[in-house]
Protein backbone atom coordinates (compact mmCIF):
# COMPACT_ATOMS: atom_id res chain seq x y z
CA UNK A 1 0.00 0.00 0.00
CA UNK A 2 1.79 3.35 -1.31
CA UNK A 3 2.37 5.74 1.73
CA UNK A 4 0.22 9.08 1.56
CA UNK A 5 2.30 12.38 1.82
CA UNK A 6 0.93 15.66 2.96
CA UNK A 7 0.72 18.35 1.74
CA UNK A 8 1.34 17.60 -1.84
CA UNK A 9 3.15 21.09 -2.80
CA UNK A 10 4.72 23.83 -0.96
CA UNK A 11 6.02 27.13 -1.75
CA UNK A 12 8.54 28.70 1.05
CA UNK A 13 10.86 31.71 0.32
CA UNK A 14 14.37 31.37 1.73
CA UNK A 15 15.33 31.16 5.36
CA UNK A 16 11.43 29.42 6.48
CA UNK A 17 10.79 26.22 7.67
CA UNK A 18 8.78 23.60 6.25
CA UNK A 19 7.25 20.08 7.84
CA UNK A 20 6.47 17.25 5.22
CA UNK A 21 4.31 14.41 6.54
CA UNK A 22 4.41 11.07 5.06
CA UNK A 23 1.82 7.93 6.72
CA UNK A 24 0.62 4.25 6.22
CA UNK A 25 -2.05 2.63 6.66
CA UNK A 26 0.15 -0.41 7.51
CA UNK A 27 2.85 -1.13 10.54
CA UNK A 28 6.03 0.70 9.54
CA UNK A 29 9.37 -0.33 10.12
CA UNK A 30 11.27 1.77 8.50
CA UNK A 31 11.31 4.97 6.38
CA UNK A 32 13.13 6.55 4.05
CA UNK A 33 13.55 9.63 2.54
CA UNK A 34 14.45 10.86 -0.79
CA UNK A 35 15.04 14.18 -2.66
CA UNK A 36 14.76 14.41 -6.71
CA UNK A 37 15.49 17.50 -8.17
CA UNK A 38 14.33 18.72 -11.41
CA UNK A 39 16.03 16.61 -14.22
CA UNK A 40 17.60 14.68 -11.81
CA UNK A 41 17.48 10.86 -10.22
CA UNK A 42 16.09 10.78 -6.76
CA UNK A 43 19.08 10.93 -4.37
CA UNK A 44 18.79 9.05 -0.81
CA UNK A 45 18.60 11.46 2.43
CA UNK A 46 18.12 9.39 5.17
CA UNK A 47 16.44 5.85 6.64
CA UNK A 48 14.48 5.93 9.83
CA UNK A 49 14.44 2.86 11.87
CA UNK A 50 13.67 2.76 15.38
CA UNK A 51 9.91 4.36 16.63
CA UNK A 52 10.60 7.96 17.60
CA UNK A 53 14.06 7.81 16.18
CA UNK A 54 15.19 11.35 14.80
CA UNK A 55 17.93 11.85 11.98
CA UNK A 56 19.51 14.76 10.34
CA UNK A 57 21.05 15.96 7.27
CA UNK A 58 22.40 19.15 6.35
CA UNK A 59 19.71 21.58 8.37
CA UNK A 60 16.99 18.61 7.09
CA UNK A 61 15.68 16.20 10.25
CA UNK A 62 12.95 13.73 10.20
CA UNK A 63 11.19 11.68 13.29
CA UNK A 64 9.18 7.97 12.84
CA UNK A 65 6.39 7.57 15.32
CA UNK A 66 5.42 3.81 14.66
CA UNK A 67 2.21 4.07 16.83
CA UNK A 68 0.82 6.94 14.40
CA UNK A 69 2.56 5.10 11.37
CA UNK A 70 3.59 7.96 9.96
CA UNK A 71 6.97 10.12 9.69
CA UNK A 72 7.53 13.90 9.54
CA UNK A 73 10.44 15.39 7.51
CA UNK A 74 11.52 19.36 8.84
CA UNK A 75 13.55 21.41 6.77
CA UNK A 76 14.84 24.56 8.75
CA UNK A 77 15.78 27.76 7.28
CA UNK A 78 15.66 26.30 3.77
CA UNK A 79 17.97 27.26 1.13
CA UNK A 80 17.48 27.93 -2.54
CA UNK A 81 18.90 24.33 -2.84
CA UNK A 82 16.42 22.47 -0.93
CA UNK A 83 13.92 23.24 -4.19
CA UNK A 84 12.81 19.64 -5.34
CA UNK A 85 10.20 16.71 -4.67
CA UNK A 86 10.54 14.99 -1.81
CA UNK A 87 9.36 11.28 -1.99
CA UNK A 88 9.22 8.99 1.49
CA UNK A 89 9.15 5.21 1.30
CA UNK A 90 8.19 2.47 2.74
CA UNK A 91 8.68 -1.78 2.43
CA UNK A 92 5.92 -3.58 2.09
CA UNK A 93 4.62 -6.80 2.77
CA UNK A 94 6.40 -8.47 0.00
CA UNK A 95 9.56 -6.47 0.69
CA UNK A 96 9.61 -3.92 -1.38
CA UNK A 97 10.57 -0.53 -1.08
CA UNK A 98 6.78 1.53 -1.79
CA UNK A 99 6.74 5.48 -2.61
CA UNK A 100 4.31 7.89 -1.82
CA UNK A 101 3.23 10.11 -4.45
CA UNK A 102 5.61 12.82 -3.48
CA UNK A 103 5.93 16.65 -2.33
CA UNK A 104 7.09 18.93 -4.56
CA UNK A 105 9.06 22.39 -2.61
CA UNK A 106 9.71 25.53 -4.22
CA UNK A 107 12.31 27.68 -2.21
CA UNK A 108 12.10 31.41 -4.05
CA UNK A 109 14.46 33.90 -3.01
CA UNK B 1 26.32 5.01 -0.05
CA UNK B 2 26.48 2.52 -3.48
CA UNK B 3 27.33 3.27 -6.37
CA UNK B 4 25.44 2.77 -9.61
CA UNK B 5 25.62 3.84 -13.10
CA UNK B 6 23.22 3.08 -16.07
CA UNK B 7 23.32 3.97 -19.96
CA UNK B 8 21.66 5.44 -21.97
CA UNK B 9 21.29 8.76 -19.81
CA UNK B 10 18.65 10.09 -22.49
CA UNK B 11 17.05 9.06 -25.64
CA UNK B 12 14.75 9.11 -28.61
CA UNK B 13 12.89 6.12 -29.64
CA UNK B 14 10.61 5.68 -32.47
CA UNK B 15 7.37 3.97 -32.06
CA UNK B 16 7.22 0.27 -32.18
CA UNK B 17 11.39 -0.36 -31.49
CA UNK B 18 12.82 -1.44 -28.50
CA UNK B 19 15.62 0.03 -26.81
CA UNK B 20 17.81 -2.21 -23.99
CA UNK B 21 19.30 0.26 -20.80
CA UNK B 22 22.43 -1.40 -19.21
CA UNK B 23 22.98 -0.91 -15.38
CA UNK B 24 26.34 -1.55 -13.51
CA UNK B 25 26.58 -1.52 -9.71
CA UNK B 26 29.37 -1.91 -7.22
CA UNK B 27 29.63 -4.64 -4.87
CA UNK B 28 27.93 -3.06 -1.88
CA UNK B 29 24.40 -4.13 -3.93
CA UNK B 30 22.83 -7.14 -3.09
CA UNK B 31 19.25 -6.93 -4.78
CA UNK B 32 18.57 -4.89 -7.93
CA UNK B 33 15.41 -3.01 -8.82
CA UNK B 34 14.08 -1.17 -11.99
CA UNK B 35 11.75 1.39 -11.06
CA UNK B 36 9.91 3.75 -13.53
CA UNK B 37 8.40 7.34 -13.33
CA UNK B 38 6.37 9.04 -15.87
CA UNK B 39 5.98 12.59 -16.16
CA UNK B 40 5.14 14.11 -12.92
CA UNK B 41 4.22 11.03 -11.14
CA UNK B 42 5.87 8.82 -8.11
CA UNK B 43 8.18 6.24 -8.57
CA UNK B 44 7.00 2.63 -9.64
CA UNK B 45 8.59 -0.53 -8.93
CA UNK B 46 8.49 -2.52 -12.31
CA UNK B 47 10.38 -5.59 -10.97
CA UNK B 48 13.29 -7.41 -8.98
CA UNK B 49 16.34 -8.50 -11.31
CA UNK B 50 17.09 -11.84 -9.92
CA UNK B 51 20.65 -13.09 -10.39
CA UNK B 52 20.59 -15.87 -12.92
CA UNK B 53 16.99 -16.57 -13.08
CA UNK B 54 13.66 -14.68 -14.00
CA UNK B 55 12.94 -11.33 -12.88
CA UNK B 56 10.09 -10.76 -10.19
CA UNK B 57 7.66 -8.55 -11.90
CA UNK B 58 5.29 -6.28 -9.96
CA UNK B 59 1.47 -6.48 -11.01
CA UNK B 60 1.10 -4.44 -14.34
CA UNK B 61 4.35 -5.22 -15.73
CA UNK B 62 5.19 -8.41 -17.87
CA UNK B 63 7.88 -10.24 -18.77
CA UNK B 64 7.09 -9.63 -22.69
CA UNK B 65 7.32 -5.85 -22.31
CA UNK B 66 9.90 -5.13 -20.18
CA UNK B 67 12.41 -8.20 -20.04
CA UNK B 68 15.12 -8.08 -17.63
CA UNK B 69 18.23 -10.01 -17.00
CA UNK B 70 20.81 -10.31 -14.48
CA UNK B 71 23.84 -12.32 -15.34
CA UNK B 72 25.61 -11.56 -12.99
CA UNK B 73 25.61 -9.86 -9.38
CA UNK B 74 26.73 -6.29 -10.78
CA UNK B 75 25.02 -6.25 -13.94
CA UNK B 76 21.53 -6.00 -15.55
CA UNK B 77 19.51 -4.84 -17.98
CA UNK B 78 16.08 -3.96 -18.50
CA UNK B 79 14.69 -3.97 -22.45
CA UNK B 80 11.79 -1.76 -23.41
CA UNK B 81 9.70 -3.65 -25.82
CA UNK B 82 7.97 -2.72 -28.94
CA UNK B 83 7.64 1.08 -27.19
CA UNK B 84 4.59 3.15 -28.00
CA UNK B 85 3.89 6.96 -26.25
CA UNK B 86 2.99 5.45 -23.34
CA UNK B 87 6.22 4.49 -22.37
CA UNK B 88 8.10 7.65 -22.43
CA UNK B 89 9.36 7.74 -18.72
CA UNK B 90 12.53 7.81 -16.46
CA UNK B 91 13.64 4.16 -16.58
CA UNK B 92 15.76 3.61 -13.11
CA UNK B 93 18.04 1.17 -11.78
CA UNK B 94 18.05 0.53 -7.97
CA UNK B 95 20.26 -1.51 -5.45
CA UNK B 96 19.99 -2.29 -2.06
CA UNK B 97 22.19 -2.72 0.67
CA UNK B 98 23.44 -1.68 3.84
CA UNK B 99 21.37 -0.32 6.66
CA UNK B 100 17.82 -1.13 6.62
CA UNK B 101 18.36 -2.13 3.02
CA UNK B 102 18.51 1.46 1.81
CA UNK B 103 17.85 1.92 -1.81
CA UNK B 104 20.36 3.62 -4.23
CA UNK B 105 19.38 4.76 -7.77
CA UNK B 106 21.75 5.21 -10.68
CA UNK B 107 21.18 8.26 -13.02
CA UNK B 108 18.28 7.49 -14.68
CA UNK B 109 17.50 6.49 -18.75
CA UNK B 110 15.09 9.39 -19.96
CA UNK B 111 13.56 7.81 -22.67
CA UNK B 112 11.01 9.64 -24.94
CA UNK B 113 8.69 7.67 -27.46
CA UNK B 114 8.11 9.78 -30.71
Amino acid sequence: QQPVQSPQAVILREGEDAVINCSSSKALYSVHWYRQKHGEAPVFLMILLKGGEQKGHEKISASFNEKKQQSSLYLTASQLSYSGTYFCGTYNQGGKLIFGQGTELSVKP
Amino acid sequence: SAVISQKPSRDICQRGTSLTIQCQVDSQVTMMFWYRQQPGQSLTLIATANQGSEATYESGFVIDKFPISRPNLTFSTLTVSNMSPEDSSIYLCSGSGGIGNTIYFGEGSWLTVV
